[in-house]
């Protein structure tokens, strides 16, 4: 099955300043990955998310890299605001029909005013 | 925008009780989901499911979970004998063909 490693666990950022969250695949099949941001106490909400016919997506604040040869993406937040601030949930499914979703382990966002 | 919702919000149950929880998925998606978040933990897949039957499930959704359609909108999950460690919050999602997951709000399930 798929295991998804995320990293950092935790990052504090200055307001305005660039945030960058990795993730680590380990099915080379898996060919979609999405980005859950959640709020405290709130369901998880898709941000962003990119398949791998893509190397990267934009919108807006927020980018997506993906690397299929070295199987990890990344989350890019531009010009973070302290509303950034959340649990970021990196995803992949558990085969390409995607039936299953495995998150990886959230990474906290803080941004300070 | 139509959203995935899920009652109740909060679940309070003493431990060896049947709980349901209920979500109705959006309309025209044909995909459905159970996940659960330990609290400050990350999402677990619990199953999925489509055209009227389970199509995948985890090691976590043992013989005391049920998942049912019982009409066209309504999509449960059924806990039969809840235990301390089914404490969590559960999320159900649905999705149409090739598009991404969309969560309800989620349901507290608080076990005494």
């Amino acid at each position: 099955g798929e295991n998804v490693e995320q990293h950092p666990s935790t990052l504090s950022v200055q307001e305005g300043d660039s945030a960058v969250i990795k993730c680590t695949y380990s099915d080379s099949a898996s060919n979609y990955f999405p980005w859950y941001k959640q709020e405290l106490g709130k369901r998880p909400q898709l941000i962003i998310d990119i398949r791998s016919n893509v190397g990267e997506k934009k919108d807006q604040r927020i980018a997506v890299t993906l690397n299929k040869t070295a199987k990890h993406f990344s989350l890019h937040i531009t010009e973070t605001q302290p509303e950034d601030s959340a649990v970021y949930f990196c995803a992949a499914p558990h085969n390409n029909a995607g039936n299953m979703l495995t998150f990886g382990g959230g990474t906290r966002l803080m941004v300070k005013p | 925008e139509p959203e995935v919702t899920q009652t109740p919000s909060h679940q309070v149950t003493q431990m060896g009780q049947e709980v349901i929880l209920r979500c109705v998925p959006i309309s025209n998606h044909l995909y459905f989901y159970w996940y659960r978040q330990i609290l400050g933990q990350k999402v677990e897949f619990l199953v999925s499911f489509y055209n009227n039957e389970i199509s995948e499930k985890s090691e976590i959704f043992d013989d005391q979970f049920s998942v049912e359609r019982p009409d066209g909108s309504n999509f449960t999950l059924k806990i039969r004998s809840t235990k301390l460690e089914d404490s969590a919050m559960y999320f159900c999602a649905s999705r149409a063909t090739g598009e991404a997951q969309h969560f309800g709000d989620g349901t507290r399930l608080s076990i005494l």
